[in-house]
């Protein structure tokens, strides 16, 4: 199975800040990248699939970047409603597998 | 609007099968798309679990090797889970979730709790 290692696990950050997460593929998977954003007790919401394309309704402050086998999520001008967990996800044949996550909180 | 809603027993004693459903509305899931179950774990770890597609076919996650069974009925619009000999590592949030392109997943139902244990 392809491995999706994400980093920072957390990151505390302010209103306004502008915040970067990372996500590396064990293996070259092109562009098949899905970014998610989970709020606590909520289930995953899809923003960015083919690694940089937003899904439908995203804000524009969301971007994706990477190919190969290094991606990142970029958030910029950070919203009070942004804050939560974020996942990667690969998309490039099954099984599909997930990073671990990143913990985005209020500083 | 497309909208998923799993529903389940929520606690199951180990060495037992799970069953659990994901109702769909908004749309008929052997008109497209793949339909798929996802859970998460106590920790937050996601695992893709499988899929039925509107064909009817299936794939799944070889970790689940011959335990996961996927099966649909068609008149009620519902799929279904069934993972059999569970243990206590079994435990955790159960989502369904659509996937449009055979690729991601843009709708997911609420998610509904599992624990295994006597």
């Amino acid at each position: 199975d392809i491995q999706m290692t994400q980093s920072p696990a957390s990151l505390s950050a302010s209103v306004g800040e502008t915040v970067t997460i990372t996500c590396r593929a064990s293996e070259n998977i092109y562009s098949y990248l899905a970014w998610y954003q989970q709020k606590q007790g909520k289930s995953p919401q899809l923003l960015v699939y083919n690694a940089k394309t937003l899904a439908e309704g995203v804000p524009s402050r969301f971007s994706g970047s990477g190919s190969g086998t290094q991606f990142s999520l970029k958030i910029n001008s950070l919203q009070p409603e942004d804050f939560g967990s974020y996942y990667c996800q690969h998309h490039y044949g099954t099984p599909y597998t997930f990073g671990g996550g990143t913990k985005l909180e209020i500083k | 609007d497309v909208q998923l809603q799993e529903s389940g027993p929520g606690l199951v004693k180990p060495s037992q099968s799970l069953s659990l459903t994901c109702s769909v509305t908004g749309y008929s899931i052997t008109s497209g798309y793949y339909w798929n179950w996802i859970r998460q774990f106590p920790g937050n770890k996601l695992e893709w679990m499988g899929y039925i597609s509107y064909d009817g076919s299936n794939n799944y996650n070889p970790s689940l090797k011959n335990r996961i069974s996927i099966t649909r009925d068609t008149s009620k619009n519902q799929f279904f889970l069934k993972l059999n000999s569970v243990t206590t590592e079994d435990t955790a949030t159960y989502y369904c979730a659509r996937d449009p392109d055979g690729y991601y997943f843009d709708y997911w139902g609420q998610g509904t709790t599992l624990t295994v244990s006597s």
